[in-house]
């Protein structure tokens, strides 16, 4: 079985743009979280979504938005960009929207110049 | 609300040394506890995860860990590590009523082996 992919794996923005990122979960899995890893606040919950509809949000400000498609695949956007928003962005699918059965995708490196 | 504290940020061992990665937590509700680890420029693999029962949890490549809830403690062990374990590792918690899939993460611990 095929594991969780994201794309691209690496991305260069300029400041003020926006970006697109994607993620594809497990066959079968309906959960999708995302999660943002930078070297000053560590990793941090973005927000899930189970079945197309968001489950839960982290404190993050209103530039960062998802979806989730009726195939389970999932897409965060993060508009007028802004140097701090470089980071790692992971994503993690699970069957049944449980953290005991999470798996976790490679990551998009985004880099905002 | 949750919160997590990775007690080392590295640590320094000789190959074929033990180990100790020490995590706490803190949380009002009870929590399932993990540590994951991650290599450079990967996403996370996960190593162990406690939901309930024995308190002494086993891992893949060797990893154990062992829950205190009086001490509120999730510390990571291996006997013997090897160069290979040379990645960043970090302890999480999730509650176990509210939370959905989400994951609050310790800031990480570098492990580091050297020859």
């Amino acid at each position: 079985k095929a594991g969780v992919t994201q794309t691209p794996r690496y991305l260069i923005k300029t400041r003020g743009q926006q970006v697109t990122l994607s993620c594809s979960p497990i066959s079968g899995h309906r959960s999708v979280s995302w999660y943002q890893q930078t070297p000053g606040q560590g990793l941090q919950f973005l927000f899930e979504y189970f079945s197309e509809t968001q489950r839960n949000k982290g404190n993050f400000p209103g530039r960062f938005s998802g979806r989730q498609f009726s195939n389970s695949r999932s897409e965060m956007n993060v508009s007028t960009l802004e140097l701090g928003d470089s980071a790692l962005y992971l994503c993690a699918s699970s069957l049944f929207g449980v953290a005991y059965e999470q798996y976790f995708g490679p990551g998009t490196r985004l880099t905002v110049t | 609300a949750q919160s997590v504290t990775q007690l080392d940020s590295q640590v320094p061992v000789f190959e074929e040394a033990p180990v100790e990665l020490r995590c706490n937590y803190s949380s009002s509700v009870s929590v399932y506890l993990f540590w994951y680890v991650q290599y450079p420029n990967q996403g996370l693999q996960l190593l162990l995860k406690y939901l309930s029962g024995s308190t002494l949890v086993k891992g893949i490549n060797g990893f154990e860990a062992e829950f205190n809830k009086s001490q509120t403690s999730f510390h990571l062990r291996k006997p013997s590590v090897h160069i290979s374990d040379t990645a960043e590792y970090f302890c999480a918690v999730s509650d176990q009523e509210t939370s959905g899939s989400r994951l609050t993460f310790g800031e990480g611990t570098q492990l580091t082996v050297n020859p």
